[in-house]
């Protein structure tokens, strides 16, 4: 049973950098047909996708970050990690960690984190 | 503002069955598959419906999603009480290369 798992502070400062990290358990990170992927969810509000690494490790990023989200993976620990630069208010979210299935066209997001809280103030 | 378009709520009684509807553009919608996600209160998204009408084992077949051109539907029937929830829609983006997310849909059953 797949199982992803969001970890980092829940409070950053602004102006400064938010770091997550997802672990994953029960598949391997390296495991070809599967993207890792980041997404937020702003207080009452919908989802929005931050970026993704692939099994190739092609990272994505949605342009509406302005180059502000990195993301990394450590394959030795199974884990994938996120950075975003220069926080404001405007980044408190809830962040998950959710699993994409790749196999020729995306076939969704099939394993979820349960999400962490992250507030800049 | 998000990329794809749902009505922001949506209401039924149980038994009844509810449609809730999902308009994109050529670069997403128009040249992908579509994903629904249903979100219960407090919880992370599940995946419900992929390649716009395919359902993960156990979701259950009250669940049925359909495309066409550049919109999409997601239908539930014999509605429920634990249906209801906030349902998202969602498709490959061709422009961003990743995946663009409807505002989500508040189903409430009456």
């Amino acid at each position: 049973q797949v199982q992803l798992q969001e970890s980092g502070p829940g409070l950053v400062k602004p102006s400064q950098t938010l770091s997550l990290t997802c672990t994953v358990s029960g598949a391997s990170i390296s495991s070809g047909g599967y993207y890792w992927s980041w997404i937020r969810q702003h207080p009452g509000k919908g989802l929005e996708w931050i970026g993704y690494i692939n099994y190739s490790g092609t990272t994505y990023y949605n342009p509406s970050l302005r180059g502000r989200a990195s993301i990394s993976v450590d394959t030795s620990k199974n884990q994938f990690s996120l950075k975003l630069t220069t926080v404001t208010g405007a980044d408190t979210a809830v962040h998950f960690c959710a699993r994409g299935r790749w196999f020729g066209e995306s076939q969704g997001m099939d394993v979820w984190g349960q999400g962490t809280t992250v507030t800049v103030s | 503002q998000s990329v794809l378009t749902q009505p922001p709520s949506a209401s039924g009684t149980p038994g009844q069955r509810v449609t809730i509807s999902c308009s994109g553009s050529n670069s997403n919608i128009g040249s992908n598959t579509v994903e629904w996600y249903q979100q219960l209160p407090g919880t992370a998204p599940k995946l419900l419906i992929y390649i716009s009408n395919q359902r993960p084992s156990g979701i259950p077949d009250r669940f049925s999603g359909s495309k066409s051109g550049t919109s999409a539907s997601l239908a539930i029937s014999g509605l429920q009480s634990e249906d209801e929830a906030d349902y998202y829609c969602a498709a490959w983006d061709d422009s961003m290369n990743g995946p663009v997310f409807g505002g989500g849909t508040k189903l409430t059953v009456l």
